[in-house]
């Protein structure tokens, strides 16, 4: 499977604290993008790191890519309870994973 | 700046009737997809265009069809549709040259009673 999976399912934090998310793969990419996703809305795309780097920031989210370990990391620092919402990463294959979903209590 | 336009946003149809779901790109993006979001599931690609040509095919099923213009919109067409083809339908377009980021419509929600 070309599916990029994504763990924790789950995960529930306070205000404040940090986010890390985990998303693995299993062939090879161009890049990976990380999208974020609100109940019910659209997906909205957060960042995107291409297979020659390492490591990206953007605000309050850090992605890294292990492209030996087929592995990418997402982390939201300072969570906001705005941030609750689903997170997936994407592979250059246009295949998602099952995402992580976030839950910021105030 | 312009965004990817979907129409319509909603759509009820009944079983075995048929729906037809638009997606117009980004100007100067030549590169459509489409993708299906169940309830409580991960977006799933059904199909992508390049330059009006399929380029890549995914979980779209044979009662599903889909065309690029020559104006670069897309049009998803869907035919006997069963209750569980109620989702989301994200469109997204890209420009080929760059770096193949995806840009996504706000989706149209398909309920199929």
């Amino acid at each position: 499977s070309q599916q990029g999976e994504e763990d924790p399912q789950a995960l529930s934090i306070q205000e404040g604290e940090n986010a890390t998310m985990n998303c693995s793969y299993k062939t090879s990419i161009n890049n990976l993008q990380w999208y974020r996703q609100n109940s019910g809305r659209g997906l909205v795309h957060l960042i995107l790191i291409r297979s020659n780097e390492r490591e990206k920031h953007s605000g309050r989210l850090r992605v890294t890519l292990d492209t030996s370990k087929k592995s990418s990391s997402l982390l939201i620092t300072a969570s906001r309870a705005a941030d609750t919402a689903s997170y997936f990463c994407a592979t250059s294959k246009s295949t998602f994973g099952d995402g992580t979903t976030l839950t910021v209590k105030p | 700046a312009a965004g990817v336009i979907q129409s319509p946003r909603h759509l009820i149809k009944e079983k075995r009737e048929t729906a037809t779901l638009k997606c117009y790109p980004i100007p100067r993006h030549d590169t459509v997809y489409w993708y299906q979001q169940g309830p409580g599931q991960d977006p799933q690609f059904l199909i992508s265009f390049y330059e009006k040509m399929q380029s890549d095919k995914g979980s779209i099923p044979d009662r599903f069809s889909a065309q690029q213009f020559s104006d670069y919109h897309s049009e998803l067409n869907m035919s006997s549709l069963e209750l569980g083809d109620s989702a989301l339908y994200f469109c997204a377009s890209s420009p080929v040259v760059g770096n193949n980021e995806q840009f996504f419509g706000p989706g149209t929600r398909l309920t199929v009673l």
